[in-house]
């Protein structure tokens, strides 16, 4: 069974610049999120789909971050314009979507603002 | 709202040596509680996962944690510690009810010294 892929891996950009990130989750999986971890911390919730609807999306800086899952699918997580805060890396997960509330990750996205 | 504390940030272990990592959560209920382990530049895998029954839970690689409700801690375990455990611990809580979404502790780096 194949696992979550994401890409970028990594990637650099300058400050005030946009950028990104996609996620496939694994197939069959209702439940998508979107978790940042900043360097020394544990993950954090940024958003929560379920199926193409947003479950949770509390923690999202909406001023500058914006996430999108169409069809169900693939998600797309997007910061324009970044700033130098929001170096991290950038965790796509997801989980069957029943009661059980296990969580299975991708490898993630680093992204370094300069 | 739900909360994970690991208080210890670094862990230095002899090869062979026992390990335990703590954990302590905030929830009203009894929480489903997970341990995963980050190696570098890798996503989270799952090492453990506590939903009910026996509160002693066996884990992938020889990792066990007992889930202790009066002291609402879910410390992890390994009777003999491996130069390949050297990785990033983290500890999380869900909430049984609603969608599943998990809380992560700050995390524990072990270190492992010959």
């Amino acid at each position: 069974e194949a696992g979550v892929a994401q890409s970028p891996r990594y990637k650099i950009i300058e400050k005030r610049q946009s950028v990104a990130f996609w996620c496939n989750p694994i197939s069959g999986h209702a439940t998508l999120y979107w978790y940042q971890q900043i360097l020394g911390q544990g993950p954090k919730l940024l958003i929560q789909f379920q199926n193409n609807g947003v479950v949770d999306d509390s923690q999202l800086p909406k001023d500058r971050f914006s996430a999108e899952r169409l069809k169900g699918v693939d998600s797309t997580l997007k910061i324009q314009p970044a700033k130098l805060e929001d170096s991290a890396v950038y965790l796509c997960a997801s989980s069957p979507g029943t009661a059980t509330g296990e969580l299975f990750f991708g490898e993630g996205s680093r992204l370094t603002v300069l | 709202a739900q909360s994970v504390t690991q208080p210890d940030i670094h862990i230095t272990v002899s090869e062979g040596a026992s390990l335990e990592l703590r954990c302590n959560y905030s929830y009203g209920a009894t929480p489903y509680l997970f341990w995963y382990v980050q190696s570098p530049g890798q996503g989270l895998q799952l090492l453990l996962k506590y939903f009910s029954g026996d509160t002693l839970v066996q884990g992938i690689k020889g990792f066990e944690a007992e889930f202790k409700r009066s002291q609402s801690s879910f410390n992890l375990r390994k009777p003999s510690v491996h130069w390949s455990d050297a990785a990033e611990y983290f500890c999380a809580v869900g909430a049984r009810s609603g969608y599943s979404t998990l809380t992560f502790g700050k995390g524990t780096m072990l270190l492992v010294s010959p």
